[in-house]
């Protein structure tokens, strides 16, 4: 069975501060993708990354691929209440017979104070 | 553009009744869908996922089957619900390619009482 092993599971900061949540697993991923959920609705694509190493940027956020494809982290700079949400990342596992599927973190529940 | 419907939005039903919980995908052909289970502010849990019509493959033991009578319709169903079976169940879809992007529908709450 592959994990994914998020953290923090729970984020509390005030409105300007920066955070990082980080995603660990002992297996290597073909991909992995960063979701954002708010309550009551699915969870929204982010970003996907693929290769070792790569790193992409969407606004303030800052999304970084481990070089063996076991990791990957999520930063964002100068949080807003809008930032506010579930946290989700997701892993496809690049050996077996899993093809198709997808492995999710437990998520990190996000609160940013105005 | 593609679009996913989930419905119905919220389900309140008595144990041992029935269930059954539909999605479909509007403007892709062939592609793989997928019924999660999520807990209350927690990951997703892959229930069903389906490559094609008529190819269902289970990921845990439960109390659930899912059905794909067309190429972008697919089916949750129960005969008897449990109190555990409450939650939220999501569907999703992908197209298969390398990265595996899956796009969720917007969800049905079920409460089983």
């Amino acid at each position: 069975t592959q994990l994914l092993e998020q953290s923090p599971q729970f984020l509390s900061i005030q409105e300007g501060e920066n955070l990082t949540v980080y995603c660990n697993s002992s297996s290597v991923f073909s991909s992995l993708q960063w979701y954002r959920q708010e309550p009551g609705e699915g969870p929204v694509l982010l970003v996907t990354v693929v290769t070792g190493g790569e790193v992409k940027k969407l606004k303030r956020l800052t999304f970084q691929f481990g070089d063996a494809r076991k990791d990957s982290s999520l930063h964002i700079t100068a949080a807003q209440p809008g930032d506010t949400g579930l946290y989700l990342c997701a892993g496809e596992y690049a050996g077996g017979t899993s093809y198709g599927k997808l492995t999710f973190g437990q998520g990190t529940i996000l609160t940013v104070h105005p | 553009s593609q679009t996913i419907h989930q419905w119905p939005a919220t389900l309140v039903q008595p144990v041992g009744s029935p269930l059954s919980l539909e999605c479909t995908v509007e403007g892709t052909s062939n592609p793989n869908l997928y019924w999660y289970r999520q807990a209350a502010g927690r990951g997703l849990q892959l229930l069903f996922y389906s490559v094609g019509i008529g190819q269902i493959s289970s990921e845990v033991p439960q109390n659930l089957s899912a059905s794909r009578p067309q190429d972008r319709q697919f089916i949750l169903s129960s005969k008897k619900l449990l109190l555990s079976d409450s939650g939220f169940y999501l569907c999703a879809w992908s197209v298969g390619l390398a990265g595996n992007e899956q796009f969720f529908g917007p969800g049905t709450r079920l409460t089983v009482l």
